[in-house]
């Protein structure tokens, strides 16, 4: 059964750095051909793939993120990280992680709220 | 980056009724590797998105053969029969052809 599960800080300030971790169960960042993605939602509206990170370490990001945000793995304690840099009130949203290639497998997401 | 425009915005249905759904891709979604990656979700108020279709045409484990998806290149239809409460909510296609993967916008499926 494969499951996941995001964890953040809920809440920061502009400027700082938004740290998110992705713990999962049920397979392996170490198999051949497994992944994880980051997939964001504000609230009300559509989603948006951040970034995806593979079992050989190669990562994948939307450039639309301008070179904020950094994606890694912890293999041994199945699970995934992803910061963004210097964020402000448009970084506000459902934070997902989710297993590419199709995102079958989704955690139920974390909200991260970016106010003064 | 792939623009993937989805129609209609929002759609009402009857219970028991069939709809379509549009995903129209700004380029084709043919991968090198001969495959197609367009993918199908709904998200219930509250809830992740949850896979339905899978590459165009294959429902994923559990999903209804209510549900059916079909197209190829840069346009793709999912097709809902028999219309039941638990298929009300927000339906997107996403593609994983390209980098980075886009997302439509939205469909919202709703009661008349």
């Amino acid at each position: 059964q494969v499951t996941l599960k995001e964890s953040g800080p809920g809440i920061l300030q502009p400027s700082q750095t938004l740290s998110l971790t992705c713990t999962f169960s049920g397979f392996s960042l170490s198999t051949y051909g497994m992944g994880v993605g980051w997939i964001r939602q504000p609230s009300g509206k559509g989603l948006e793939w951040l970034a995806n990170i593979w079992w050989d370490d190669d990562k994948y990001y939307n450039p639309s993120l301008k070179n904020r945000l950094t994606i890694s793995k912890d293999t041994s304690n199945n699970q995934a990280f992803l910061k963004i840099t210097n964020v402000d009130t448009a970084d506000t949203a459902t934070y997902y992680c989710a297993r590419p290639n199709w995102f079958a497998y989704w955690g139920q997401g974390t909200l991260v709220t970016v106010s003064s | 980056d792939v623009l993937m425009t989805q129609t209609p915005v929002s759609l009402p249905v009857s219970l028991g009724g069939q709809v379509s759904i549009s995903c129209r891709s700004s380029q084709s979604l043919v991968h090198s590797d001969g495959n197609t990656y367009l993918h199908w979700y709904l998200q219930k108020p509250g809830q992740s998105p949850q896979l339905l279709i899978y590459r165009v045409s294959n429902r994923f484990s559990g999903v209804p053969d209510r549900f059916s998806g079909s197209g190829s290149g840069t346009d793709f239809t999912l097709k809902i029969s028999r219309v039941e409460p638990e298929d009300l909510g927000v339906y997107y296609c996403l593609q994983s052809t390209h980098f980075p993967y886009t997302f439509g916008a939205g469909t919202k499926l709703e009661l008349k």
